[in-house]
């Protein structure tokens, strides 16, 4: 899962700031996923992008978070107004096809809001 | 809603024990089912992937199997060892956009 890249691995914000979270899917995957871990919980499904399209966000809250997966480089998940709820490990995924493909995660970003 | 259950939370074996480990799923319309490990404050490691027409998968040690029909698969770790020491999560795609759904894990220790 090293081809998958993530960053910032890990990002510090205080309350109503903004985080950026960047994803480089592995070279040749074309499919881009996001997915949260909360505290002691499990992975949940936010988000599913394909180049320059949003294919499924019914796993993402309706406001402050947006994904992008722009033509030219890497996916950006972005949390506007960041609360101390939004802190957790954000895990990116890339598949070279959809459906039935294996996913390949990426190290995470763990954000913490104070 | 699929759901996704693992059992047990947490185990702990000494070295060289087989070990099993379960997970279950509530709607059975599923494509795949892959295993993945977790080292603490790291990413996840794909371990498996069994797709819905297939009944097992091996991987050195490893060897996990799938009863669709049931909702069920297992994964079996032959000759434990402590570098096995993880959490392992199963999780089910049901085909939505490999939307994985995931279950909470098994927190594996290997003692010496």
């Amino acid at each position: 899962n090293a081809g998958v890249m993530q960053n910032p691995r890990h990002l510090v914000r205080r309350r109503g700031q903004e985080a950026r979270l960047r994803c480089s899917p592995m070279k040749g995957h074309s499919h881009v996923y996001w997915y949260r871990q909360l505290p002691e919980e499990g992975l949940k499904f936010m988000v599913y992008l394909q180049k320059e399209n949003i294919i499924d966000e019914s796993g993402m809250p309706k406001e402050r978070f947006s994904a992008e997966f722009p033509k030219e480089g890497p996916s950006i998940l972005r949390i506007q107004q960041v609360v101390r709820g939004d802190s957790a490990a954000y895990f990116c995924a890339s598949s070279p096809v959809s459906v039935t493909g294996e996913l390949f995660f990426g190290e995470g970003s763990r954000l913490t809001v104070l | 809603k699929q759901e996704v259950t693992q059992i047990p939370a947490a185990l702990s074996v000494p070295e060289g024990e087989n070990l099993v480990l379960n997970c279950s799923f509530t709607d059975s319309a599923i494509y795949n089912l892959q295993w993945f490990r977790q080292d603490p404050g790291k990413g996840l490691t794909s371990l498996l992937l069994i797709q819905s027409s297939q009944r097992e998968q091996t991987s050195g040690r490893l060897n996990a199997s799938l009863d669709k029909s049931s909702g069920r698969s297992t994964l079996y770790i032959a000759a434990s060892q402590p570098g096995d020491s993880a959490t392992y999560l199963c999780a089910v795609n049901t085909g939505t956009a490999s939307k994985l759904t995931f279950g909470t894990g098994t927190r594996l220790q290997v003692t010496l």
